[in-house]
């Protein structure tokens, strides 16, 4: 039951250099999401995708792009980090279904921009 | 603009003192409501879920929350708290079929 993966666990980035998080779930989910978690500011949300193929922004979408060419996979690039993109992102997974969404979150990536 | 406002940043409570941590919400229409919780160095896990019915939920860990939905609430309360409810609990909040909002969090220290 692996559920939502999330890769790397830990990636220090000096500013300027590109990177993507990767997400994978196993569970047939159409809903996938990204979150940044900062310390006082809770889970805002960076990009979604109801299904492949489709994608948005969220809360805080600069700095971030996003792509769903499959239902299991949505990466998380980063085309030029900034400190201030140092966080804690999380992946989400949820099957909507009549509007019954629960997500279900991958471990997170800690990232540190140098 | 649609929010989730949680009052208690941290909360510091003695063993098998009761909980109770306020979440509001500001959309207008239909919601799902959840209670997630981060123990320390973890992910986020669901402890409870509201969609419709009784509008008290009870999770997992003793853990409950009170629908009101004259005051667009839904707090969680524990009656007796213990040293591993150490954790942070964040409430959220979607309206059907859109994304989950989060509030900021509340942490809760147990203390033995």
């Amino acid at each position: 039951n692996a559920g939502v993966t999330q890769t790397p666990k830990f990636q220090v980035l000096k500013t300027g250099q590109s990177m993507t998080l990767q997400c994978a779930q196993d569970m047939n989910h159409e809903y996938m999401s990204w979150y940044r978690q900062d310390p006082g500011m809770g889970l805002r949300l960076i990009h979604y995708s109801v299904g492949a193929g489709i994608t948005d922004q969220g809360e805080v979408p600069n700095g971030y792009n996003v792509s769903r060419s499959t239902t299991e996979d949505f990466p998380l690039r980063l085309l030029s980090a900034a400190p201030s993109q140092t966080s804690v992102y999380f992946c989400a997974s949820s099957s909507p279904g009549q509007g019954r969404t629960e997500a279900f979150f991958g471990q997170g990536t800690r990232l540190t921009v140098v | 603009a649609q929010s989730v406002s949680q009052h208690n940043h941290h909360v510091i409570l003695s063993e098998a003192a009761s909980l109770e941590l306020g979440c509001n919400y500001s959309y207008g229409g239909t919601v799902n409501l959840f209670w997630y919780v981060q123990y320390p160095g973890q992910h986020l896990q669901l402890l409870l879920k509201y969609f419709s019915g009784d509008p008290l939920v009870k999770g997992i860990k003793g853990f409950e929350a009170e629908f009101i939905k004259s005051k667009f609430s839904f707090n969680l309360r524990k009656p007796s708290v213990q040293w591993s409810d150490t954790a942070e609990y964040f409430c959220a909040v979607n309206e059907i079929d859109n994304d989950m909002r989060f509030g900021a969090g509340t942490r809760l220290t147990v203390k033995p």
